[in-house]
Order: structure tokens, then sequence, then C-alpha cells
């Protein structure tokens, strides 16, 4: 079965701060993925990556970066937290065709106070 | 670009019962849709993927029906049972972008009644 580890599983952040969350996967996909979960939206798509050095912009991408420095990982930057990015962050990794599912963390629970 | 409509946002039934769990999308040019499942506290795991030629999917205590002509997914939970507590959200396949980019619903919350 495919991994793919977040770190931290938790954080708490202060308002103005700057948040990392790392994404690992060993499975040698192409493609890897930032979503974020809140109640009464589903998952929305903050970044993705192609490959490493590469970083596309999702549908909802104001107030985060991304860094693909490699092809196992993945990272999502909050440069300045604010409360509005208080959410459930998942990580996902894929293969390079539309027909090929996704494999995704366990998600990190981030507070920003 | 693609937009998708679930529903109900919440579902309970008793142990043993079915339910339907319906997903609309709005690009017809759409092919390849999933179905995935999220336990509490947990990543989302593949239920089921649904190709544009196959019209209907059997899994363990599930059916997956695909009508193209509607734009309509359903997911039908068989014999409901505790271990199909969870969070279902339905997921299209960008059809623009030759990637695995996906457009998820809002999610519909499962469980049983007592």
């Amino acid at each position: 079965e495919a991994a793919v580890t977040q770190s931290p599983r938790n954080k708490v952040a202060v308002t103005g701060g700057k948040v990392t969350l790392s994404c690992n996967q060993t499975n040698n996909h192409n493609n890897m993925y930032w979503y974020r979960q809140d109640t009464g939206h589903g998952l929305r798509l903050i970044h993705y990556s192609y490959g490493a050095g590469s970083t596309e912009k999702g549908d909802i991408p104001d107030g985060y970066k991304a860094s693909r420095p490699s092809q196992e990982n993945f990272s999502l930057i909050l440069e300045l937290a604010t409360p509005s990015q208080t959410s459930v962050y998942f990580c996902a990794s894929g293969g390079s065709f539309s027909n090929e599912r996704l494999f995704f963390g366990h998600g990190t629970k981030l507070s920003v106070l | 670009g693609e937009q998708v409509e679930q529903r109900p946002p919440h579902l309970s039934v008793r142990e043993g019962d079915s339910a339907v769990i319906i997903c609309t999308y709005t690009d017809p040019n759409s092919y390849y849709f999933f179905w995935y499942k999220q336990e509490p506290g947990a990543g989302l795991q593949l239920l089921m993927k649904v190709f544009s030629s196959t019209e209907i999917n059997e899994g363990q205590g599930f059916t997956v029906l695909l009508n193209k002509k509607d734009k309509q997914l359903s997911l039908n939970l068989t014999a409901a049972h505790p271990g199909d507590s969870a969070v279902y959200f339905c997921a299209v396949s960008d059809p623009g972008t030759g990637s695995n980019r996906l457009t998820f619903g809002k999610g519909t919350k499962f469980s049983l009644i007592p």
C-alpha cells in the first residue's frame, strides 16, 4: 500500500507566525497535492505539483505557498498565519493520469490563535 | 471549472437499512469518478473508482451507479452496518488537465441510528 506521511499531526500557531506543513511519500508518484478540509466545504485544493521543482496554484492558493524540493517531499507554507487558516490539511500523492486514484495522508490539524 | 454537488450532507439509518448518496457534476467531458471513505481522525481511503464506460460497479456492501446523461453519480449502501459509519466523498477527475487533479463533493456524514 502506498504511503503518505504528514507532519506534524497537530499544530497550534499564533496569528502572524510562519507555519510549515510537511508531506513525504514513498510511492514515487509524480503528482502531489495539498487540500484543506472544512465543514460545509469538503476538500478544496490549495496547491499541487507535477514533480520536483514544480508547484501549481489550486482553487484556493491565497495565503499559502508550496515547495517541492524532491520527488518525495512537498511542503505547504503559511508565511503569515491567520485564524481563517484554522483547518485540517491533507496531503495526497498520485500518478500522472486522470484515471489514477490519490493516496492520502492522515491529515494535520492546524489551529491558528 | 468542474463543480460537484453532493447530497445529503447528513444521513442516518438503522442497521440493516440501505441508503443512497448522490453527486451531480457539471462538466459533460468528465470521464473518471471516485468514491472515498473517511473514518474519524483518518485520511481518505478509496472505496471505488468508476469509468465512463462502466455504469454499475458493485463492491462489498455497496453499489455505484453512473448516469452520464444526467451527469449523476450515486453510491448505494446496502444493509448498513457499524463499519459503514464515516464521511463519504465523491470526486471527479478534472478532464482538462490530463492529471488526476480531483474536484470533491462536500461530503456526506453517514451514521447508524442506535
